[in-house]
């Protein structure tokens, strides 16, 4: 089955910083790759996704970028604040639809 | 308009009793998938169900079950509770005809004893 392998597993930047998760994943089959956010005791939110037929997207400070060939994808936060603390999971799927694989989690924590 | 919700929000088990979970999916979402999540886990697909049958399945025992109802809402049964069953149960719905994004609920967390 699909694995999916995120780094690194914490994460620590100061204010204002640009911010880097990178994870891979092993089916060549999976198109697509959603990134959820995942505060302490609250539910995965979804906040940026990605689908094979695009290499890069972005949402404000927020992207994500692909790379099928080598069968990584990234996520970038810019300008980052407090506030963006807390866990990101990467996943991968056959389909949106389907089930999602994730990455074991990268704790980030920004510092003021 | 009401996101995923769950119930209960905690529960407490024994060893060897039998627990039933709840989720009622998003307005106008369809197909609803569980997850397990393990404390510093990421969540694990259990199965998800769609038109009230089970189309994918996890690398979960059969003493994980599941059923969807004409209302789309969904219920995760678990027989037979070990200890390292204790994790939060993640209920996530989505749409097949809007993009099937996945929206997670708040989850409920299951302790076994």
């Amino acid at each position: 089955g699909e694995n999916v392998e995120q780094h690194p597993s914490t994460l620590s930047v100061q204010e204002g910083d640009s911010a880097v998760i990178k994870c891979t994943y092993s089916d060549s089959a999976s198109n697509y790759f959603p990134w959820y956010k995942q505060e302490l005791g609250k539910r995965p939110q979804l906040i940026i996704d990605i689908r094979s037929n695009v290499g890069e997207k972005k949402d404000q400070r927020i992207a994500v970028t692909l790379n099928k060939t080598a069968k990584h994808f990234s996520l970038h936060i810019t300008e980052t604040q407090p506030e963006d603390s807390a866990v990101y999971f990467c996943a991968a799927s056959r389909n949106s639809g389907y089930a999602l694989n994730f990455g074991k989690g990268t704790s980030l924590l920004v510092t003021p | 308009d009401a996101g995923v919700t769950q119930s209960p929000t905690h529960l407490i088990k024994t060893r060897g009793q039998q627990v039933t979970l709840r989720c009622s999916p998003k307005s106008g979402h369809d197909t609803v998938s569980w997850y397990q999540q393990a404390l510093g886990q990421g969540p694990q697909f259990i199965f998800q169900y769609y038109e009230e049958e089970e189309r994918q399945r996890g690398n979960f025992p059969d003493r994980f079950s599941g059923h969807q109802f004409p209302n789309y809402s969904s219920e995760l049964n678990v027989n037979a509770l070990l200890l390292g069953d204790s994790a939060l149960y993640l209920c996530a719905s989505s749409s097949s005809s809007r993009g099937n994004e996945q929206f997670f609920g708040p989850g409920t967390r299951l302790t076994v004893l």
